[in-house]
């Protein structure tokens, strides 16, 4: 079973649509997260989650919507897509703050 | 704010080499670091976390080194084999109640068999 499991792996979408991104952790954790991941592989924290209570907003774009409908999932619905969106997206889960993290896979998302 | 750098970007090692991974952090006042391996088109998986009292961890054939007082860790991975190939990153934490990782860019390991 994958811990951390997120979909899809690949989108390629055009400027300008709205999209999603689903976020499913089966550890039994209370925290989850969303990371960029850009195209010279740093990663940053975009969202952080406890509980289902937004903690972390890391001055990200309004376009970018986090929802947490239960501590298992966390999904990222993105408005009027950009280019500069183009990157990989990692959702991640631990429990609490300052404990081992686990990613997804990622979701490699291309805005043409 | 916390700035986390590796060097090299880039390692090639023979197969059976010793490999030495550093990361170094500018704010010596961290709760943990974690060291995380990333293969190509995959997600992170944490290898080592360290706590900010310890000065090593150790998995198997890895071995990390913290120097928190120089902002400073070391993945050593003995007798490399090709499957070591990948992106090793490390993060960290700098609180208890820090929710988010400050995450170097990385080094990408190819050992050569």
């Amino acid at each position: 079973d994958t811990a951390v499991s997120q979909t899809p792996k690949y989108l390629v979408t055009q400027m300008g649509n709205d999209k999603s991104i689903k976020c499913e952790q089966n550890l039994g954790h209370d925290t989850m997260y969303w990371y960029k991941q850009d195209s010279k592989k740093f990663l940053k924290i975009m969202f952080s989650y406890n509980n289902k209570e937004l903690i972390i907003n890391e001055t990200v774009p309004n376009r970018f919507s986090p929802k947490s409908p239960d501590k298992a999932h966390l999904n990222l619905h993105i408005n009027s897509l950009e280019l500069g969106d183009s990157a990989v997206y990692f959702c991640a889960s631990s429990q609490g703050s300052g404990n081992t993290i686990y990613f997804g896979e990622g979701s490699w998302l291309t805005v043409v | 704010k916390q700035e986390v750098t590796q060097i090299p970007a880039a390692l090639s090692v023979p197969e059976g080499e010793n490999l030495v991974l550093n990361c170094s952090f500018t704010d010596s006042a961290i709760y943990n670091l974690q060291w995380f391996r990333q293969d190509p088109g995959k997600g992170l998986t944490s290898l080592l976390l360290i706590q900010s009292s310890q000065r090593e961890q150790t998995s198997g054939r890895l071995n990390a080194s913290l120097d928190k007082s120089s902002g400073r860790s070391t993945l050593y991975i003995a007798a490399s084999q090709p499957g070591d190939s990948a992106t090793y990153l490390c993060a960290v934490s700098l609180r208890s109640n820090d929710y988010k990782l400050s995450f170097g860019a990385g080094t990408t390991v190819t050992v050569r068999a």
